[in-house]
């Protein structure tokens, strides 16, 4: 069965400090990794996909197969990043049936 | 861009009555789901559906159906709301291997 581990429920740095969140997950055969972000009072929005392969708002994510991970990274953190960060996987390739982690809540504070 | 509508925000319902939440999208997707979010266990997946009259299960079905008579509208239905139920839904959809796009949410009170 696949699985989703976000090991930090709350996650604090200070803006301008390098952040990262884990994630690690269990699947026997070619996940597909995302990560979704959602901004206080605003919906769920997809972040980014593994297989884009791009940043956006700075965030770079790397999947790592041998380690079963897809960290998400930004160098410096900003205030506007404090959110709620969910991983999540795709077991078919696509978005059927996304499995999420438990999320981790980033603050960046001033 | 993608609409996903949620038709009501907040609701409060008492226990044991019929709860129906209603979600629809504007962009023809195929897939639709339903999930609950709750703090400190992230997003559950409770039923999804592929095509009009197509549902699965996913994986917190118990106290749950859904109904999909057209393509753009998603029904989640409590046939007996329950205090463990008080959750978050969020509704969304995709088409084929995009993302998902959610919707707001509702925020379901059940006293």
């Amino acid at each position: 069965a696949q699985r989703v581990t976000q090991p930090e429920k709350l996650l604090s740095v200070f803006k301008g400090a390098p952040v990262e969140l884990k994630c690690n997950y269990s699947y026997s055969g070619s996940p597909e990794l995302f990560w979704y972000v959602q901004y206080s009072r605003q919906r769920l929005q997809l972040l980014l996909r593994h297989i884009s392969r791009e940043s956006i708002k700075g965030f770079t994510a790397d999947l790592n197969k041998g380690e079963t991970s897809f960290h998400l990274k930004k160098p410096f953190a900003q205030e506007e990043d404090s959110a709620m960060y969910y991983c999540a996987l795709s077991a078919q390739g696509g978005s059927e049936k996304l499995v999420f982690g438990k999320g981790t809540k980033l603050t960046v504070n001033p | 861009d993608v609409k996903v509508t949620q038709s009501s925000r907040y609701l409060v319902k008492r226990t044991g009555e019929k709860v129906f939440l209603e979600c629809v999208q504007d962009m023809d997707h195929e897939n639709m789901f339903w999930y609950r979010q709750d703090p400190g266990l992230g997003l559950r997946l409770i039923y999804f559906s592929y095509d009009v009259k197509m549902k699965e299960k996913g994986d917190i079905p118990e106290g749950y159906s859904v109904s999909r008579e057209k393509k753009e509208r998603f029904s989640l239905i409590l046939e007996s709301a329950s205090t463990n139920q008080t959750s978050m839904y969020l509704c969304a959809s995709s088409y084929s291997i995009s993302p998902l796009h959610f919707g707001n949410g509702t925020r379901l009170t059940v006293t």
